[in-house]
């Protein structure tokens, strides 16, 4: 079954401490990998995507994410995190040559500390 | 348009009342997906349309909802006879390719339904 688990429910840490959110997969397909972030009130915005290739892909406000197919995981990270950072965090799974839908994590909560 | 347009934001409805939310996906995206996001939860999807076909409507919770696409382009989502559990945030999203490729995802509507 297609499922993807996002362990942590809340996570909080330091402005300018260093960000890990956790991400793991079951797909039965070769996976497109997903992180989206969602701020209070607003939609989902991508943050990276993970389609094929090197295994550490880069996204946007200074986010990566490193795909680890033995692990079935793909962590989420950024060195130095800002207060702006606080939002909801979604990890997200597709089909890669098929027509299909984005399965979403239940997501995981980081919050700031000052 | 610049992005996935939802309409209403807000929509609060009496139970057992039928309601339809809007969705203006980005001008020329061939795939369009319907997403239900409860309190807390991450999305769960709902339906999927490549231009006006519906390929697949596996995520509809019950037969009183649902979704038509009929020129290819603007998307509404019906409910009839809504339930309390019904209330969530509807989230749409399009996408240029066939299927998955980056989704982008409009702001919402959030349903009550007192």
């Amino acid at each position: 079954a297609q499922s993807v688990t996002q362990p942590d429910i809340h996570i909080t840490v330091s402005e300018g401490a260093s960000l890990e959110l956790r991400c793991n997969y079951s797909y039965g397909a070769t996976p497109y990998l997903f992180w989206y972030v969602q701020s209070p009130g607003q939609g989902l915005q991508l943050l990276l995507k993970y389609f094929s290739g090197d295994t550490l892909v880069q996204g946007i406000k200074g986010f990566e994410a490193e795909f680890k197919r033995s692990q079935s995981s793909f962590n989420l990270r950024k060195p130095s995190v800002h207060w702006s950072d606080a939002a909801e965090y979604f990890c997200a799974v597709g089909a890669v040559n098929r027509d299909d839908k984005i399965i979403f994590g239940k997501g995981t909560r980081l919050h700031i500390l000052p | 348009g610049a992005g996935v347009s939802q309409s209403p934001r807000y929509k609060v409805a009496k139970r057992g009342q039928d309601v339809a939310l809007r969705c203006d996906p980005i001008s020329g995206h061939v795939s369009l997906f319907w997403y239900q996001q409860a309190l807390g939860q991450g999305p769960e999807f709902l339906t999927y349309f490549q231009n006006e076909a519906q390929l697949d409507k596996s995520g509809l919770p019950s037969d009183r909802f649902f979704a038509e696409r009929p020129e290819g382009s603007v998307s509404t989502l019906k409910i009839q006879r809504t339930q309390q559990e019904d209330s969530a945030v509807y989230l749409c999203a399009s996408s240029q390719g066939q299927g998955l490729s980056e989704a982008f995802f409009g702001q919402g509507t959030r349903l009550t339904v007192v």
